[in-house]
């Protein structure tokens, strides 16, 4: 079936370091999307990319779509504390979405 | 502004007993779809629905059923709750396209005891 692999699975940074997270799967797919899950909270929409080699931005999130199609990315810079929570990437495929398994960030005080 | 509604933040439900987790979306969505999250085993499709009484079996839907009756209400039944369904679940609905994923609840965490 297909694998969607998400790295790192957790990651302990001081305030104010950047942050690089990704995604790659085993088959090309034409969106990859990138959802925050606040703590208590359900997950919500980040960034969507909808082309290959596309680069969007949302204040200090960077999320890039790899030409392969087969891989994506997510930067954050100069993290504050209110990013703390788990970073989800998606795959449109089927009508459904498919999962990264998440990459849970901690911000040490 | 878009929503999706869960109806309890929070519930504690005995062994044995019938659950009902409501879901209620305002965006004239087509989809939707309950999740539950574990730590370490991230989100977990448990049945989804493309249209009114129409519904699929996600990843885990042992122990689980649903009803909808209408296009805007999508409810989870646990049958009869048992403590390995302790759990955050989440609610999402989304359009037909997918342009813009889904939409989720805040989620419901049910203790079973």
């Amino acid at each position: 079936g297909q694998q969607l692999n998400q790295s790192p699975q957790s990651m302990f940074i001081q305030e104010g370091e950047d942050v690089s997270m990704n995604c790659t799967s085993s088959s090309i797919f034409n969106t990859w999307l990138w959802y925050k899950q606040d703590p208590g909270e359900g997950p919500v929409l980040l960034i969507a990319l909808y082309k290959a080699g596309e680069l969007t931005s949302n204040g200090r999130l960077t999320a890039q779509f790899g030409i392969t199609r087969k891989d994506s990315f997510l930067n954050i810079s100069a993290s504050i504390p209110s990013d703390v929570g788990i970073y989800f990437c998606a795959l449109v495929r089927n009508y459904q979405l498919i999962w990264g398994a998440g990459t849970k960030l901690i911000i040490k005080p | 502004d878009v929503k999706v509604t869960q109806s309890s933040r929070y519930l504690v439900k005995r062994t044995g007993e019938k659950v009902f987790l409501e879901c209620v979306q305002d965006m004239d969505h087509e989809n939707m779809f309950w999740y539950r999250q574990d730590p370490g085993l991230g989100l977990r499709l448990i049945y989804f629905s493309y249209d009114v009484k129409m519904k699929e079996k996600g990843d885990i839907p042992e122990g689980y059923s649903v009803s909808r009756e209408k296009k805007e209400r999508f409810s989870l039944i646990l049958e009869s709750a048992s403590t390995n369904q302790t759990s955050m679940y989440l609610c999402a609905s989304s359009s037909g396209t997918l342009h813009h994923g889904y939409t989720f609840g805040s989620g419901t965490r049910l203790t079973v005891v």
